[in-house]
Order: C-alpha cells, then structure tokens, then sequence
C-alpha cells in the first residue's frame, strides 16, 4: 500500500488559497490520487481525483507532478465553510483498498 | 434520499455487550466498506464488500463480523464490546469508473463503551 504524508495542520485566512500537499513517495503506476474533506461530525465526502498533471473541478485542483511521489489539493479562495480535515489517499491498483493518512487539518479564520 | 445511511447514530452499551450497526445504500453500488475512526482522527479500513463477497479483510478482532443480507446493505456486529472499541464507524459504497474509484460515506455511528 502507498502510504500518504501529510502536515497535520494549517492555517489560513478567508479569501486566500489553500495548498496542501501530499506525499506517496511508493505510489504505484496504476494507482490513483485522491482527496476528501471531512467536516466535523460527518463523514469523508469526495473532492477530486486524479493521476498525473493536473485536475479541475468545481471545488479544488489537484496539481501532480511527473514523477507523481506527492500532490498538492489547491482550495482557491477559502471560506470559513472550508474548515475542515483534508485526507489523501491513494488507490491501489486493484483498486479495492483506501489507504486513509492522518489528513490535515484546515482552519480558515476571518 | 440520504444515499448512504448508518443507524444507530449514536450508541452506548457496556462492556461484554453484543451490538449492531446498520447501513444502507440506495446508489445501486457494488461495494461497501467499513471504516473505523479513532479518537486521533485516523480512518482505518475493516471490512470491504462486493457483491455479497467479502473481498477485504483487515487485522481486526474476530468480535467483528460484517453482514452483507442483500447488495445495499452492510450490518456490522460486534460481540463482547471492549473499550478499545469505542471510535466512530462510518459505511461507505463506491462505484469504480475504469480504474478511478469514489467513495461515499454515510453519516457515521459514535459507539461508546463504559
């Protein structure tokens, strides 16, 4: 399995962007990247999903880079709804198994 | 529609006590999950189920035992509870697109043991 490293924690303001960035330095070629966010008292809930490059949606990016041992979740513009526990993991390639890491936690304040 | 849904959401018990917890999922998945949650925030995995087939299944005590009745449902007992088993347990379901794989959790069930 491909373990994650991430920062336990970061601070931010409103109205910033957010980087966090990921470490999965045996990451496998089949495997993919992938982030969740988790509110207190909630669930994990999906963000964006990725393999190499880089990833848009509606919510974040996800910027990986060629060699594709870490990644970075970029938030553009944080709210204070953002607050929250940011995990990466990675998919195995048979794809059966979610290797969750610590997370980091995010605190957006005013 | 809640899409994955745990009952109880909260449960108390004692020790040496049996206990269930439910989960449902009405997005037509094939796979379901297990998670535990400690108190430091750790997701584990437990268990994974495909197609009523057990395709996972991590170093957890044997006082764990998944359920699978049907295709949208998961039911985790657990026999003779000890404190150590007190955490959060979340469901999830996934669908696989290729070889990207999402995961939808359900609300979780906070079990405590006194």
């Amino acid at each position: 399995l491909a373990k994650t490293t991430q920062p336990i924690s970061m601070d931010s303001y409103e109205g910033q962007e957010v980087n966090i960035t990921c470490s999965h330095n045996n990451i496998a070629t089949n495997d993919y990247i992938t982030w969740y966010q988790q509110f207190p008292s909630q669930g994990p809930r999906f963000i964006i999903q990725g393999y190499k490059t880089k990833v848009t949606n509606e919510v974040a990016s996800l910027f990986i880079p060629a060699d594709r041992k870490s990644s970075t979740l970029s938030l553009p513009r944080v709210s204070l709804s953002d607050t929250a526990v940011y995990y990466c993991l990675v998919i195995n390639n048979a794809g059966n198994m979610l290797t969750f890491g610590g997370g980091t936690r995010l605190m957006v304040k005013p | 529609d809640t899409a994955v849904s745990q009952t109880p959401k909260y449960l108390v018990t004692q020790m040496g006590n049996d206990k269930s917890i439910k989960c449902e999922q009405n997005l037509g998945h094939d796979t379901m999950y297990w998670y535990k949650q400690d108190s430091k925030k750790f997701l584990k995995i437990m268990f994974s189920y495909n197609n009523k087939e057990l395709i996972i299944n991590e170093t957890v005590p044997n006082r764990f035992s998944p359920k699978s009745p049907d295709k949208a449902h998961l039911n985790l007992h657990i026999n003779s509870l000890e404190l150590g088993d007190s955490a959060v347990y979340f469901c999830a379901s996934s669908f696989r697109e290729g070889s990207q794989e999402t995961q939808y959790f359900g609300p979780g069930t906070r079990l405590l043991v006194l």
